[in-house]
Order: structure tokens, then C-alpha cells, then sequence
């Protein structure tokens, strides 16, 4: 169960946009669409933004979009603003029947 | 509302043991899937064990397995998570965490309790 590989840190200026890898193996990104990804603000609990691997859950803003392509899971974040400084996770289902989570990217909006 | 709530940290000597609870509310806990979710100090997200929503399974990570247990009550509303001999890297913030959708299994987790600090240390 190792954990899924993110880049330890990514960052942008405001409006631009960015996108998060999180690239697993073809025990979990690889089989299930069952992706999901979450945004965690210093000394709070993690919010989740994206199910199943592009679908937003309601009341997430439009600007965060995600895709897979074969192994690798990514989250796009466009018209990057100072809010959306955080730390970027993912998750996967795999075929033991339990998650992975990714080891987190740190977003730096310049 | 969806509300989880844990309880049971708190400081405990290496090799003890500890039970957390996590009491939910505002939605039917028998029908989901639920989860432990834990976060060592300036560390990032790890995933600890899953229970199905009527108890029969549960799996566990490696790094806990044979040492902690999941289970759940559900006329109680309420999972826990026993942890036995515990280790000094055991120690992290400790959330339960509900699974997306009635009956799923690893689609996300959309609703998580505050967190219950656990800390291993003599």
C-alpha cells in the first residue's frame, strides 16, 4: 500500500491556472474511476472537492476540474485565486478493497 | 445535518491501548460505509480501515493491521476504532470520515468529524 505520488509543491499566480498530478499503479488509478480529491487549510479538517474523478460534489466552486489517463489522476485549479492556497490530496480506491491517499501537494499562490 | 463527532484521545504510553468513538448524526448511519482517516503532526493524510455499513467487513492498512480494529454499533449510531499496542508513530489526529453515498465504497469522504488527537508518547 504505498502511497499514491504527488509533487510536493506547486504554485501560481492569481488567475492563472495549475494542475496537480497524483499517479498510483494499475491496482487503484489504474481499474477505478473511484478517484477523489481534497482541499486542507492549516488546522482544519480536509474539504472534499472532486468524487470519482471529475465529478464536483455541489457547492464546490467550477474552477476546480479533473481528469485521469491510465495510472495518473490530475486536478486542474483555473483563475487561481489567494484562497485556494492549500494542501491538494488525493485518494484512491485499490483492489484490496481499501484507499490510498496520495502524499499531498503544497499550493502557493504567488 | 450530517454531523460526526469523535472522542476517546488523548496521551498514552507505548504497547497501551486506546478506543476511539465517533457518534453520527443527521443522516442514517446504517445505510454507509465508514471510515478512518488519520494525520500525524505536519504530515499528510493517511487512510486507516473501512467498515461496511451493516459491520460484516472491514479491511485494514497494512501499517495498522493485526493492531487496530474497526467496528461500528449501529443502534448506538456510532464507529469506533480500538487500538492496541500502540506505537510512538501512531501518533496523528485521528477523523472518521462518511462515505459518499449510501452503500458506497471508496467514492469519497464528503463529511468528517473535528478530529480526536491521539499522542503516543511515555
Amino acid at each position: 500500500q504505498s502511497a499514491l505520488t504527488q509533487p510536493a509543491s506547486v504554485s501560481g499566480s492569481p488567475g492563472q491556472s495549475i494542475t496537480i498530478s497524483c499517479t498510483g499503479t494499475s491496482s487503484d488509478i489504474g481499474v477505478y474511476n473511484y478517484v477523489s480529491w481534497y482541499q486542507q487549510h492549516p488546522g482544519k479538517a480536509p474539504k472534499f472537492i472532486l468524487y470519482d474523478v471529475s465529478n464536483r460534489p455541489s457547492g464546490v466552486s467550477n474552477r476546480f476540474s479533473g481528469s485521469k489517463s491510465g495510472n495518473t489522476a490530475s486536478l486542474t485549479i483555473s483563475g487561481l485565486q489567494a484562497e485556494d492556497e492549500a494542501d491538494y490530496y488525493c485518494l484512491s480506491y485499490t483492489t484490496s478493497s481499501t484507499l490510498v491517499f496520495g502524499g499531498g501537494t503544497k499550493l502557493t499562490v504567488l | 445535518q450530517v454531523q460526526l463527532v469523535e472522542s476517546g484521545g488523548g496521551v498514552v504510553q507505548p504497547g497501551r491501548s486506546l478506543r476511539l468513538s465517533c457518534a453520527a448524526s443527521g443522516f442514517i448511519f446504517s445505510r454507509y460505509v465508514m471510515h478512518w482517516v488519520r494525520q500525524a503532526p505536519g504530515k499528510g493524510l493517511e487512510w486507516v480501515a473501512v467498515i461496511s455499513y451493516d459491520g460484516s467487513d472491514k479491511y485494514h492498512a497494512d501499517s495498522v493491521k493485526g493492531r487496530f480494529t474497526i467496528s461500528r454499533d449501529n443502534s448506538k449510531n456510532t464507529l469506533y476504532l480500538r487500538m492496541n499496542t500502540l506505537r510512538a508513530e501512531d501518533t496523528a489526529v485521528y477523523y472518521c470520515a462518511r462515505d459518499f453515498e449510501e452503500h458506497s465504497h471508496g467514492k469519497g469522504f464528503r463529511h468528517w468529524g473535528q478530529g480526536t488527537l491521539v499522542t503516543v508518547s511515555s
